[in-house]
């Protein structure tokens, strides 16, 4: 099993829709967990932080449950520029980052 | 403000040749270093860290090597390429406060 596991999609969706990406995580010691957004050809950037109480920042929803080992990403009213593959990161010690293999998103108009 | 830098962005090698990636961290000191792979369609793989000077932690056996020569400075390097070698290759840091990592823009390599 791997250590991260995401569905690799793609995900095509128009303008305007609610879409969400899921992830699983072997590890139940895991500490940390985080969404980054990965343009093609480009290097990975932190899109933010996942908490267990849940956390939004715009259109984005991020939430952790803990029991399950699960982490979702939710994106609201899509845009174009939403277009990325989406990387689930779970942190197990202060060096050890594991990274899922991605979500690719194609937002259409 | 902390800038990575990666260079080159873009490399071709023949098998059997060299290499030396070299990363550099502005704006901090003392920070965690890394160098991640990723192969296309899929996900990162780590390959080296570093918590300080001199030292390396190597998380896969495999064909390449890293040294931290100076505090900011984090080098990959090989001594003879394999095809399998081929891939994005990416650094990043960290600082002690920081839980998540920032990525250079990465080298693209292709062995041929």
């Amino acid at each position: 099993r791997k250590e991260v596991e995401q569905d690799p999609g793609p995900f095509n969706v128009p303008e305007g829709a609610t879409v969400a990406f899921n992830c699983t995580y072997s590890n139940s010691a895991s500490q940390s967990f985080f969404w980054y957004r990965q343009d093609c050809r480009k290097e990975p950037k932190l899109l933010m932080s996942v908490y267990s109480s849940g956390n939004e920042d715009g259109r984005f929803t991020a939430q952790l449950n803990r029991a399950s080992q699960y982490i979702s990403l939710l994106i609201r009213d899509s845009k174009l520029s939403d277009s990325a593959t989406y990387l689930c990161v779970v942190n197990m010690n202060n060096n050890d980052m594991r990274f899922g293999a991605g979500t690719r998103l194609t937002v259409k108009p | 403000s902390q800038t990575i830098h990666q260079w080159p962005a873009t490399l071709v090698q023949p098998v059997g040749s060299p290499l030396s990636l070299e990363c550099t961290v502005e704006g901090t000191s003392n920070p965690n270093l890394y160098w991640y792979r990723q192969a296309a369609g899929r996900g990162l793989q780590l390959l080296f860290y570093s918590v300080g000077i001199g030292q390396i932690s190597s998380e896969v056996p495999q064909n390449l090597s890293a040294s931290r020569p100076q505090d900011r400075q984090f080098i990959l390097s090989s001594k003879k390429l394999l095809l399998s070698d081929s891939g994005f290759y990416l650094c990043a840091w960290r600082s002690g406060g920081e839980l998540a990592n920032t990525f250079g823009s990465g080298t693209r390599l292709t062995v041929v």
